[in-house]
């Protein structure tokens, strides 16, 4: 079974800065899929930025960028020019490409604030 | 489009009781995923529904059980309540084959006295 691990529970940085989330995963599939969703306060489950693993490229979106390592099963999201709407509680989570499921698999989450 | 609405969005129950959740997926997607979230366990899945079909099934006990509509509707039901059952219930919607983008509503927060 897939395991997703995000080992900071929380983090903290100031606004216009940069921060990185960190994510680990375990799998013995070749083909899958990595996401980071942002939970804010509000609780509704967004979108931030999506991995396809057969991509060597890391995925940007706009102030938003992961660190994609497949041998070593890291993807870590980098959130440049911190703004104090992007406080929030962040989840890392692996779906895998076989078998025709959308299930997603969460890491723990970590919650991030932002200082001004 | 409207997004995935989820109802009711708060609910108090006793132990021992039933509750059903329902979900409307963003119109056109077929794919409705359901997830537990809790302080100490985090999200789990649920199941998933497909077309009618239960494509998906997560690691619940049988009291946890769901059901598709043709219009892409979701239900999920809880039979014979804990108190561990308290949690928010979220929702999720996807097109089939979006390579896994899914959009999730506010959710359902369920608490068990």
């Amino acid at each position: 079974a897939q395991t997703v691990t995000q080992s900071q529970p929380e983090m903290s940085v100031q606004e216009a800065e940069t921060v990185t989330l960190s994510c680990t995963y375990d799998t013995s599939e070749s083909d899958y899929y990595l996401f980071w969703y942002k939970q804010p306060p509000s609780r509704q489950m967004i979108l931030v930025i999506r991995q396809e693993a057969y991509k060597q490229q890391n995925a940007t979106e706009n102030r938003f960028s992961v660190n994609f390592q497949k041998a070593a099963k890291s993807f870590s999201l980098k959130i440049s020019d911190s703004q104090l709407g992007d406080a929030a509680m962040y989840f890392c989570a692996y779906r895998s490409d076989q078998g025709g499921s959308e299930k997603l698999v969460f890491g723990k989450g970590m919650k991030l604030t932002v200082n001004p | 489009k409207a997004g995935v609405t989820q109802t009711p969005r708060y609910l108090i129950k006793t132990r021992g009781q039933q509750v059903t959740l329902s979900c409307s997926p963003i119109s056109g997607h077929r794919s409705v995923s359901w997830y537990q979230q809790t302080p100490g366990q985090g999200l789990q899945f649920l199941f998933e529904y497909f077309s009618e079909t239960q494509r998906n099934k997560g690691n619940f006990p049988g009291r946890f059980s769901g059901r598709q509509f043709s219009n892409s509707r979701s239900e999920m039901n809880v039979s014979t309540l804990e108190l561990g059952d308290s949690a928010l219930y979220l929702c999720a919607s996807s097109l089939d084959r979006d390579r896994g983008k899914q959009y999730f509503g506010p959710g359902t927060r369920l608490t068990v006295t």
